[in-house]
C-alpha cells in the first residue's frame, strides 16, 4: 500500500510564477491536508479536503492560494505569482476519517524555491 | 483552542543515554496528542500517539510518552539513544476541526 505520495519534490519558480503542487492520498483516503513549514519552524495548517469540498481554508493566505481535491485525481495546491516568502515545504496528509484521533499520514513534501 | 509547547529547541545526548523531550499542552477539551519525528530533508513519520486510553503510550523505535493530564504534559522518552535518532521532533495536538497543531520542534542530536 503506497503511502501518500507528493510531486514534484523540489519546485523552483521566478517570482511573478504559478507554482502546482500535487499529492495523491493513500489508498482509501478521501481526507487530505496542506501544511507548510516555513525555514526553522514548524508546520502549519492551511487547508483541509475532501473529495470536491474544502471543509476548512482558514489556515490559507486569502490571495494567490488555493486548493482542490477532485472526483478523480490528486489535491492540487495552487499559488499564482509566487514571491519569495512562499518559499517553503509543503506537506500533504491523509486520513481515512475525519475523526480527531485519526493518524494522518505526511508525504515527503514539495520544497518549493523562488527565485 | 489548543496548542503544544515544545519547552527546548535543542537537545543533545551522547549515544547509549536517556532522551526525553518536553512538550506541555493546552486544551479545552480531552485531547489527542502525537509525536512525529522528521529526518533532514524528509517528511514527517508518526511515533507515536495517544488517544485517551492508556497514559503511557508506546512508540516505534523504543520511543514512549505519558500523557500526564495534572502537568498537561506529553512528554517523549526513549531510555537509550542511538544515532539513528538524531532528528527533529514535534509534538502535536489535533484540533475539533482535525487540524494539526504544531510545536516549534526539538532538534536532537546524538553525540557519538
Amino acid at each position: 500500500n503506497a503511502g501518500v505520495m507528493q510531486n514534484p519534490r523540489h519546485l523552483v519558480r521566478r517570482r511573478g510564477q504559478e507554482a502546482r503542487l500535487r499529492c495523491s492520498p493513500m489508498k482509501g483516503h478521501s481526507h487530505v491536508y496542506w501544511y507548510r513549514q516555513l525555514p526553522e519552524e514548524g508546520l502549519k495548517f492551511m487547508v483541509y479536503l475532501q473529495k470536491e469540498n474544502i471543509i476548512d481554508e482558514s489556515g490559507m493566505p486569502k490571495e494567490r492560494f488555493s486548493a482542490e481535491f477532485p472526483k478523480e485525481g490528486p489535491s492540487i495546491l495552487r499559488i499564482q505569482q509566487v514571491v519569495r516568502g512562499d518559499s517553503a515545504a509543503y506537506f500533504c496528509a491523509s486520513s481515512s476519517t475525519s475523526g480527531g484521533t485519526d493518524t494522518q499520514y505526511f508525504g515527503p513534501g514539495t520544497r518549493l524555491t523562488v527565485l | 483552542a489548543q496548542s503544544v509547547t515544545q519547552l527546548d529547541s535543542h537537545v543533545s545526548v551522547s549515544e547509549g543515554t536517556p532522551v526525553l523531550l518536553r512538550c506541555n499542552y493546552s486544551s479545552s477539551y480531552s485531547p489527542s496528542l502525537f509525536w512525529y519525528v522528521q529526518h533532514p530533508n524528509k517528511g514527517l513519520q508518526l511515533l507515536l500517539k495517544y488517544t485517551s486510553a492508556a497514559t503511557l503510550v508506546k512508540g516505534i523505535n523504543g520511543f514512549e510518552a505519558e500523557f500526564k493530564k495534572s502537568e498537561t504534559s506529553f512528554h517523549l522518552t526513549k531510555p537509550s539513544a542511538h544515532m539513528s535518532d538524531a532528528a527533529e521532533y514535534f509534538c502535536v495536538v489535533i484540533s475539533q476541526a482535525n487540524n494539526l497543531f504544531f510545536g516549534t520542534g526539538t532538534r536532537l542530536t546524538v553525540i557519538p
